[in-house]
């Protein structure tokens, strides 16, 4: 089955500065990449995604970059703000017709000091 | 559009009680999916319904959990009895199933004591 690692599991940054959370994964089959922020007691919350047939997909602040070759992924953060501290996951998946299962990085806790 | 809603929000049981947790997804998303966290670690895969079927249910640690979707509604997850090493946050998902992601549910913190 795929293994996707995260790392780090704990980032702390200055507000303004950027932050870099990678995943690594298995599976060469798999070619959906979304990535989630978890604020504290609350759900989990899709902020990006990109698919294998796309290397590089941003919005606003937020971009994530896809290797294929070397089968890693990562987000980038810009201009961070005390507001993007959260728990930040990645997760993989083979989409088709129907949204299967997603298998998870362990999370990344970004703490942004003001 | 109301969310993915879980209910209870926190459930503290002691070993070998039974305990249940209900999903109600977004209305008319044929998929639903169950995943748990253990502290510190990753969000693992239970399982997954499209309607009342199970699609993939090869998450599912052993027999001592249940779920059932009866009427592709809402779906229920039942631990029955409880160990201590099943606390953790159980997630409940649902999809539209043709693009986009996932929307979770706020989760269920299950504590086993």
């Amino acid at each position: 089955g795929e293994n996707v690692e995260q790392h780090p599991s704990t980032l702390s940054v200055q507000e303004g500065d950027s932050a870099v959370i990678k995943c690594t994964y298995s599976d060469s089959a798999s070619n959906y990449f979304p990535w989630y922020k978890q604020e504290l007691g609350k759900r989990p919350q899709l902020i990006i995604d990109i698919r294998s047939n796309v290397g590089e997909k941003k919005d606003q602040r937020i971009a994530v970059t896809l290797n294929k070759t070397a089968k890693h992924f990562s987000l980038h953060i810009t201009e961070t703000q005390p507001e993007d501290s959260a728990v930040y996951f990645c997760a993989a998946s083979k989409k088709g017709s129907t949204l299967g299962r997603l298998y998870f990085g362990r999370g990344t806790q970004l703490t942004v000091w003001p | 559009e109301a969310g993915v809603t879980q209910f209870p929000s926190h459930s503290v049981i002691e070993k070998g009680q039974t305990v249940t947790l209900r999903c109600d997804p977004i209305s008319g998303h044929d998929n639903l999916y169950w995943y748990r966290r253990v502290m510190g670690k990753e969000i693992k895969f239970l399982l997954h319904f499209v309607k009342e079927s199970k699609q993939d249910e090869s998450g599912m640690p052993n027999n001592r959990f249940l779920a059932e979707r009866t009427g592709g509604t809402y779906s229920t997850l039942k631990v029955q009895p409880a160990e201590l090493e099943d606390s953790g946050v159980y997630f409940c998902a649902s999809s539209h199933g043709t693009g986009g992601g996932y929307t979770f549910g706020s989760g269920t913190r299950l504590t086993v004591v």
